[in-house]
């Protein structure tokens, strides 16, 4: 069945350490995308890529980082530069002229 | 000032109809969308409405929208407790050529039985 894991559910990490989010799509679709929710204000974009190779900016990517050496996948690093990690990341995908966008099942970052 | 706005809350009677409200300002925008997000989960698509149409049935699921006032809702008929959880409304920016999708932040339904 064709969709869009993220992994771990649940992620636990010590301050000033850096930590890697999963997000594996197997939808064939171009674009992939990192939002953070917390409670209250929604989804917040963090980094997209459209193209493999290439990925942008989005509202609060100080203190993220991103690759996307294959179609399939687009991890999103949290660095000790993110003041404030502790949240619900959300990864979703689309195909980039299309309409839905579909999305993994989150990962919940906690910063202990 | 937010590309998408909803209200916050809503609370109703199982039985009753439940009416989200949306406000939109990307007058380009061709999509717009309702997603559900159940506790710890992501988000689902419910469905969706192309700019050019202005209401679409599905099911317990209606779905208007003005283009005058940029106004999209979402009424659900006969709300079950189930049906509580976040409903995100979103739209896609086809004319600007970068087909991000921008969501609302979010209006919590509480079903009360």
């Amino acid at each position: 069945d064709g969709g869009i894991t993220q992994s771990p559910k649940y992620l636990f990490r010590k301050e000033g350490q850096n930590v890697t989010l999963s997000c594996e799509q197997n939808l064939n679709h171009d674009a992939m995308y990192w939002y953070r929710q917390d409670p209250g204000q929604g989804l917040r974009l963090i980094y997209y890529s459209q193209i493999v190779n290439d990925f942008q900016k989005g509202d609060i990517a100080e203190g993220y980082s991103v690759s996307r050496e294959k179609k399939e996948s687009f991890p999103l690093t949290v660095t000790s530069a993110q003041k404030n990690p502790t949240a619900f990341y959300l990864c979703a995908s689309t195909f980039l002229e299309q309409t839905e966008a579909f999305f993994g099942q989150g990962t919940r970052l906690t910063v202990v | 000032g937010e590309d998408v706005e909803q209200s916050l809350f809503l609370s109703v009677r199982e039985g009753d109809s439940s009416v989200i409200n949306c406000t939109y300002t990307d007058s380009s925008s061709t999509y717009l969308y309702w997603y559900k997000q159940e506790p710890g989960a992501g988000l689902q698509l419910l469905t969706y409405i192309f700019s050019n149409m202005d209401m679409k049935q599905d099911q317990r699921l209606t779905v208007l929208l003005n283009k005058k006032d940029k106004h999209l809702s979402l009424r659900i008929a006969d709300t079950q407790t189930g049906d509580s959880a976040i409903y995100f409304c979103a739209e896609i920016d086809t004319d600007g050529g970068s087909y991000i999708p921008t969501f609302g932040r979010g209006t919590s339904l509480i079903v009360h039985p």
